[in-house]
Formats: C-alpha cells, structure tokens, sequence
C-alpha cells in the first residue's frame, strides 16, 4: 500500500482532457512540494512537474498540475496517443524521512 | 546534456550482495544530490535514499537501514548504491536520478535475485 493513493487507471478519448489524483496527508502532500512523473512501459520516468505546478523544461503546457490541501492533481488536455503511460506522483514526507510515491495510474487514450 | 549511465544487469543467489554504478556526466557532479530509486516487476516506484556526493553524507529508506550502502567517486563522477543481504523481493530495476527535482534518470539496472 503506497502513502499517496491515485487512482489505477484512467481513460479519455484522443482530444479530451483528464485528471489523475494523488492524495495524501499534512505529513507529505500538505507540507512539500510534489512533482508528477511520466513512465512509458520499459523505460525510465521522465519528470512532467515539480513544485507543485511548474512543468519541466520541455514540456507541452497541455500538462499541468494543481495542489489543494493534501491532494494534488495532474491535468493533460488535448489527449494523444503518445500520452498513453504509467503516471506517478512523488513528494518528501517528513514523518517517514522518505521520498514517497502513488502507486500509479495506467492512462490509456482509447 | 546531462547523462546519467548505470551499470549492466545482474543476477545474483539469495544472501548475495550487489553494487550498480552510475556515472554522471554534462553537470557538475558535486551540485546535485544522487537518489536511488527501484520498481519491482509490475509495481510502483519505491525510494531508496540518496548521498550528497559534495559531503558524502547520505539517507535512507526505513527499510533499508542496515542493508544499503551508497558511495560516490567524485574523481569519475560516479554514484554506487550496494545492497547486501538480497532476497527474492529485491528483484527490481534500480534507477539512479538527479535530484532535486528529480530531473534526469539513469536507464536503469535490472538486479535479478534468484536461486
């Protein structure tokens, strides 16, 4: 069982928008920073957003993340193909003196 | 650009250790922090810890504590994790990333652990 809980999977049609949730407690989300991570099957995580809502160098600003208490959520609009991935939210948690992370979410744009 | 390059594929016997390197270039080595991270086959991403190559000071997950070893080469660039004791559920892909954030990720070592 992951500290932060998102949900397993998520779906959209190519073109429309989607929200995946990352919730966790006053020790980890509602006291750091949180970054979202995109994983393709078989490769390494790529880094989307850090601090919260700041997109990575490079990244389109369809991607977008938002924070509200002690839970964070990542955006993507104008769904692709090449968006289909493991999605991961990370964030220090002090009570753990640990980096921790959801359990993921499967996009698939169907 | 900056790279982060991991050592190849292992395959270990239960109660064996291992060591992965990870050779840093296109930065300066002693800026960032190295963390380790590692996802089981078919799971989520699981922290390890993370040494200052500056200091050589390091922390770790809880449950790690007493198993894991990380060191840095400052003269190569080069970060080393060691996890010792291996178990079955230790099979995983061990990555190294930049931190923070964690910006650039290594490709990844697979570390199987099998009898």
């Amino acid at each position: 069982q992951s500290v932060l809980t998102q949900p397993p999977s998520v779906s959209a049609p190519p073109g429309q928008k989607v929200t995946i949730s990352c919730s966790g407690s006053s020790s980890n989300i509602g006291d750091h920073y949180v970054s979202w991570y995109q994983q393709v099957p078989g490769t390494a995580p790529k880094l989307l957003i850090y601090d919260d809502n700041k997109r990575y160098s490079g990244i389109p600003d369809r991607f977008s993340g938002s924070k509200s208490g002690t839970s964070a959520t990542l955006g993507i609009t104008g769904l692709q193909t090449g968006d289909e991935a493991d999605y991961y939210c990370g964030v220090w948690d002090h009570s753990l003196s640990a980096e921790v992370f959801g359990g993921g979410t499967k996009l698939t744009v169907l | 650009q900056v790279h982060l390059v991991q050592s190849g594929a292992e395959v270990k016997k239960p109660g064996a250790s291992v060591k992965v390197s990870c050779k840093a270039s296109g930065y300066t080595f002693t800026a960032y922090y190295i963390q380790w991270v590692r996802q089981a086959p078919g799971q989520g991403l699981e922290w390890i810890g993370w040494i200052n190559p500056n200091s050589g000071d390091t922390k770790f997950a809880q449950k790690f504590q007493g198993r894991v070893t990380m060191t840095s080469d400052t003269s190569i660039s080069t970060a080393y994790v060691e996890l010792s004791r291996l178990k079955s559920d230790d099979t995983a892909m061990y990555y190294c990333t930049r931190s923070s954030p964690l910006d650039y990720w290594g490709q990844g070592t697979l570390v199987n652990v099998s009898s």
